[in-house]
C-alpha cells in the first residue's frame, strides 16, 4: 500500500522555540494533505487541509499563525509549531488523500518543556 | 453534519473471547466511505477496512469481520477470539467525498491474557 513519511517520530524543545514537522507521500502523488493533533486518551482533531500550491484551509479554532502549513510539492506538506509552548504539546498526525483512500504517518509527538 | 459514535469508551476481555465494537454513523449523503483504523501504544494509525456506501456485503478477514448496516447507520467491527495483540485503540472513521474524513472517539480495547 502507499507509504506516507512522518519525520521527526519525537521532538522535544524548549519554549518559545518552533518546530518543522515533515509529512512526505513516498510512492504517490498527493494534492490534499491533512493536519491531526491527538491529545492522551483522545480521538483525531482535524487541524487544516493542506492543497499543494495554495493557502491551507484551517478548522475553527486553530491559530493559523501558530501552526504554519506549507504544501510545496505533491509529495510534502509540512507544519512547523511556532513559539512553542508547553500547552503545545501533543501527538501530530499527517495524512495524504488518494481516493478513496487516506494513508496516515506514523505520527510526531511534540514535547515543549 | 457528519458524525461518528463510538459508544464503547473501553472494552476488557479475557483472550480468546469474541469482542464486538459498535460504530453508528451519520451523514446525508449517499456517497459515503467507512473506515475503522487500529492504534497501538506506538500510535500511528493502521489500516484495516473501508467500505463504500454502495455495498453493504460484509467481509470477514481472518479474525476479523464486519457488519455494515444502512438501515440502522452501523458499521461494526467484530474480533473472533481475541489475542492479546488486539489490544489497542480502534477507532471508526467517515469519509463523504468532501476529503475530510471524520473519526469516531475511539474504543480501547484491552485483551487480558
Amino acid at each position: 500500500g502507499a507509504v506516507v513519511s512522518q519525520h521527526p517520530s519525537w521532538v522535544i524543545c524548549k519554549s518559545g522555540t518552533s518546530v518543522k514537522i515533515e509529512c512526505r507521500s513516498l510512492d504517490f502523488q498527493a494534492t490534499t494533505m491533512f493536519w491531526y493533533r491527538q491529545f492522551p486518551k483522545q480521538s483525531l482533531m482535524l487541524m487544516a487541509t493542506s492543497n499543494e500550491g495554495s493557502k491551507a484551509t484551517y478548522e475553527q479554532g486553530v491559530e493559523k499563525d501558530k501552526f504554519l502549513i506549507n504544501h510545496a510539492s505533491l509529495t510534502l506538506s509540512t507544519l512547523t509549531v511556532t513559539s512553542a509552548h508547553p500547552e503545545d504539546s501533543s501527538f501530530y498526525i499527517c495524512s495524504a488523500l488518494t481516493l478513496p483512500s487516506q494513508y496516515f504517518g506514523a505520527g510526531t509527538r511534540l514535547s515543549v518543556l | 453534519a457528519q458524525k461518528v459514535t463510538q459508544a464503547q469508551t473501553e472494552i476488557s476481555v479475557v483472550e480468546k473471547e469474541d469482542v464486538t465494537l459498535d460504530c453508528v454513523y451519520e451523514t446525508r449523503d449517499t456517497t459515503y466511505y467507512l473506515f475503522w483504523y487500529k492504534q497501538p501504544p506506538s500510535g500511528e494509525l493502521v489500516f484495516l477496512i473501508r467500505r463504500n456506501s454502495f455495498d453493504e456485503q460484509n467481509e470477514i478477514s481472518g479474525r476479523y469481520s464486519w457488519n455494515f448496516q444502512k438501515s440502522t447507520s452501523s458499521f461494526n467491527f467484530t474480533i473472533t477470539a481475541s489475542q492479546v495483540v488486539d489490544s489497542a485503540v480502534y477507532f471508526c472513521a467517515l469519509n463523504t467525498g468532501g476529503f475530510k474524513t471524520i473519526f469516531g472517539a475511539g474504543t480501547r480495547l484491552f485483551v487480558k491474557a
